[in-house]
């Protein structure tokens, strides 16, 4: 099955730092786009950065650029968000999801999802 | 980017019909058929319910369809059942590999 699992979420002051990962299996993980995207709690959904499969094209919200780097380890089947000052609006579960295999560009749809994990930006 | 709109909640009985709007501009769900739906149950990860406007991936029942008219896309689900009661999303491509989503609907079955 296909499966992917995130981690390294917390409760981080604003300003601060913080590391998440996605752990991926089941499928053939350096041939897929991934993506993260957020929810703040009650609220909806965000996409916040995409990166392809070798990690040479990120894009990303413009709420995070500058702030947010994606990354990925395809030797370890990882993908990573380094996040840094933070602020009380990042608070939010993040998601990791896959964005297909396209060779040039993503697929324009989510698709499987991790079951998330929560950030909580305060003082 | 701004957030595609869509109603807060929508309401029907078992085995009627409902419809899910999601309006954007000329710049995302008016210009590219990329818009896609999820379902969303408390406390769970998203699930891909369309793609590509009308797109089903294997495993979803066509009870659940899609379909878009300028500005725009509308998921509608048809013969309501208990299970169907969660919050939808849309989602549109934006241009400049930017992507948007819609505030949510939450889905009541009465």
């Amino acid at each position: 099955d296909v499966q992917l699992v995130e981690s390294g979420g917390g409760l981080v002051q604003p300003g601060g730092s913080l590391r998440l990962s996605c752990v991926a299996s089941g499928f053939t993980f350096k041939s897929y786009w991934m993506s993260w995207v957020r929810q703040a709690p009650g609220k909806g959904l965000e996409w916040v950065a995409n990166i392809n499969q070798d990690g040479t094209e990120k894009y990303y919200v413009d709420s995070v650029k500058g702030r947010f780097t994606i990354s990925r380890d395809n030797a370890k089947n990882s993908l990573n968000l380094q996040m840094k000052s933070l602020r009380g609006e990042d608070t939010a579960v993040f998601y990791c999801a896959s964005s297909g295999s396209g060779s040039y560009y993503p697929d324009n749809w989510f698709d499987p999802w991790g079951q998330g994990t929560l950030v909580i930006v305060s003082s | 980017q701004s957030a595609l709109t869509q109603p807060r909640s929508v309401s029907g009985s078992p085995g009627q019909s409902v419809t899910i709007s999601c309006t954007g501009t000329s710049s995302d769900v008016g210009v590219y058929n990329y818009v896609s739906w999820y379902q969303q149950y408390p406390g769970k990860a998203p699930k891909l319910l369309i793609y590509d406007v009308t797109r089903r991936p294997s495993g979803v029942p066509d009870r659940f369809s899609g379909s878009k008219s300028g500005n725009t896309a509308s998921l509608t689900i048809s013969g309501l059942q208990a299970e169907d009661e969660a919050d939808y999303y849309c989602c549109s491509y934006g241009g400049r590999y930017t992507w948007v989503f819609g505030g949510g609907t939450k889905v009541t079955v009465l």
